[in-house]
């Protein structure tokens, strides 16, 4: 079935580069997302990447798509303080029902340290 | 524009009660998404509503969940006789057709 895993957790110095990865199973995804939740709060849109292509890059965020090994990572560049929060990836269900659902990996922490 | 809204933020309630979540969507936009964030279980997908068609409930963990969308826009999420695992942030999302999603803040549902 369809299936998305991150690490759990990533600890950075203040202005290092940031990368978080994410695996998924499903082949017939259309769209990949990251998005970020800050404590008590809903989720933001970052960004995110068409399955045909294999970069995007968005000010400070920079997507990789490698479809064959079915693997998504964000980098983010000058990493800040107020960066820490919980990062999702999600891939927009394909298959027949169409409906768009997101699947959901289990989030990424990422600790950013002064 | 206006987000994604949700109410109430938080709610707290006895087991066995019923609760009503609400969640206002972004104007204009066709499909409304229900998911749910639990420590145990992650971010899960519960119904989706797509202009008048019929929902895909497939999510929902039992039949105790329900939602309503009316009129195309408002919808309604109420959970009958919860039990101490429904506690969870009940979250929101709409879109363009199956376009790229938007969030509200989310509800913090807590069983007591």
């Amino acid at each position: 079935g369809e299936d998305v895993e991150q690490s759990l957790f990533l600890s950075v110095r203040e202005g290092d580069s940031s990368v978080i990865n994410c695996t998924y199973t499903d082949s017939s995804s259309t769209y990949l997302y990251w998005y970020k939740q800050e404590p008590g709060a809903g989720l933001q849109l970052l960004t995110y990447i068409f399955s045909n292509m294999d970069m995007k890059q968005d000010q400070r965020l920079t997507v990789l798509l490698n479809k064959k090994d079915k693997h998504l990572s964000l980098r983010i560049a000058d990493t800040q303080t107020g960066d820490s929060a919980i990062y999702f990836c999600a891939e927009k269900s394909g298959g027949s029902s169409n409906t768009g659902k997101l699947i959901f990996g289990q989030g990424t922490t990422l600790q950013v340290k002064p | 524009g206006a987000g994604v809204s949700q109410s109430p933020s938080n709610k707290v309630t006895e087991k066995g009660k019923d609760v009503e979540l609400r969640c206002d969507p972004i104007s204009g936009h066709t499909a409304l998404y229900w998911y749910r964030q639990s420590l145990g279980q992650g971010l899960e997908f519960l119904i989706y509503f797509q202009g008048n068609s019929a929902p895909d409930k497939s999510g929902l963990p039992s039949d105790r969940f329900s939602a309503e969308r009316t009129g195309g826009s408002v919808s309604t999420l109420t959970i009958q006789r919860t039990q101490q695992e429904d506690s969870a942030v009940y979250l929101c999302a709409s879109s363009h057709f199956t376009d790229t999603q938007y969030f509200g803040p989310g509800t913090r549902l807590t069983v007591l």
